[in-house]
């Protein structure tokens, strides 16, 4: 079956860089996501790649797609303290119609 | 963005009681609805889709008499936890398909999630 990790657990400063990881197993990937989960609220799309793209940018996020290493990523410029949350990558497949898999979610806390 | 309401957002039961939890598309129409079971600092596990007016299809490996799942109307889909024990505690997380407005992408929206302890 598909396998996705992430790694666990990052902490930045406030105004770096984050990058958070994930690596799959599925080569049938359609569409692949980021998503954010804060305390006590649900999943929020923060953006999505096509599998057949290398990179898309939206404002202080950029993704970038290895499909030969079946490596995505994610990256924040200039965290702030509002980007500590629990950001979980997924995947849709060919012939999984809208179910997603996600991946094992990473904690990134931002701190002063 | 669209809503979607999840309750209780926690709950606490004794082993053997069931427990129910809804799942509720406020600005829209959901024919499909997920549910998720994510353990600690594991990932989100589908355990069943949930269409409008029919059957709900499990994954392998959920038990469909243990958990189960209604949804008798366009915004509305519930999980019912029957005779829960402590090892059915999870977080369990709900969302739903907004097919018609929505560009493919963008057309599934979280609950916020419940979590259940089974003492």
């Amino acid at each position: 079956g598909e396998d996705v990790e992430q790694s666990l657990f990052l902490s930045v400063r406030e105004g770096d860089s984050s990058v958070i990881n994930c690596t799959y197993t599925d080569s049938s990937s359609t569409y692949l996501y980021w998503y954010k989960q804060e305390p006590g609220a649900g999943l929020q799309l923060l953006t999505y790649i096509f599998s057949n793209m290398d990179m898309k940018q939206d404002q202080r996020l950029t993704v970038l797609l290895n499909k030969k290493d079946k490596h995505l990523s994610l990256r924040i410029a200039d965290t702030q303290t509002g980007d500590s949350a629990i950001y979980f990558c997924a995947e849709t497949f060919t012939g999984g119609g809208n179910k997603l898999t996600f991946g094992t979610g990473t904690q990134l806390k931002v701190e002063l | 963005g669209a809503v979607v309401s999840q309750h209780p957002s926690w709950v606490i039961c004794k082993s053997g009681t069931s427990v129910k939890i809804e799942c509720r598309s406020l600005d829209f129409q959901a024919t499909t609805m997920f549910w998720y079971r994510q353990f600690p600092k594991q990932s989100l596990m589908l355990m069943a889709t949930s269409n409008e007016g029919s059957k709900a299809t499990y994954e392998q490996g959920v038990e469909k008499d243990k958990f189960l799942i209604n949804h008798a109307s366009l915004t509305l889909s519930t999980l019912t936890v029957t005779s829960a024990h402590p090892e059915d505690s999870s977080f369990y997380i709900c969302s739903a398909l907004d097919a018609l407005n929505r560009a493919e992408f963008e057309k599934l929206f979280f609950g916020s999630g419940t979590q259940l302890s089974v003492l």
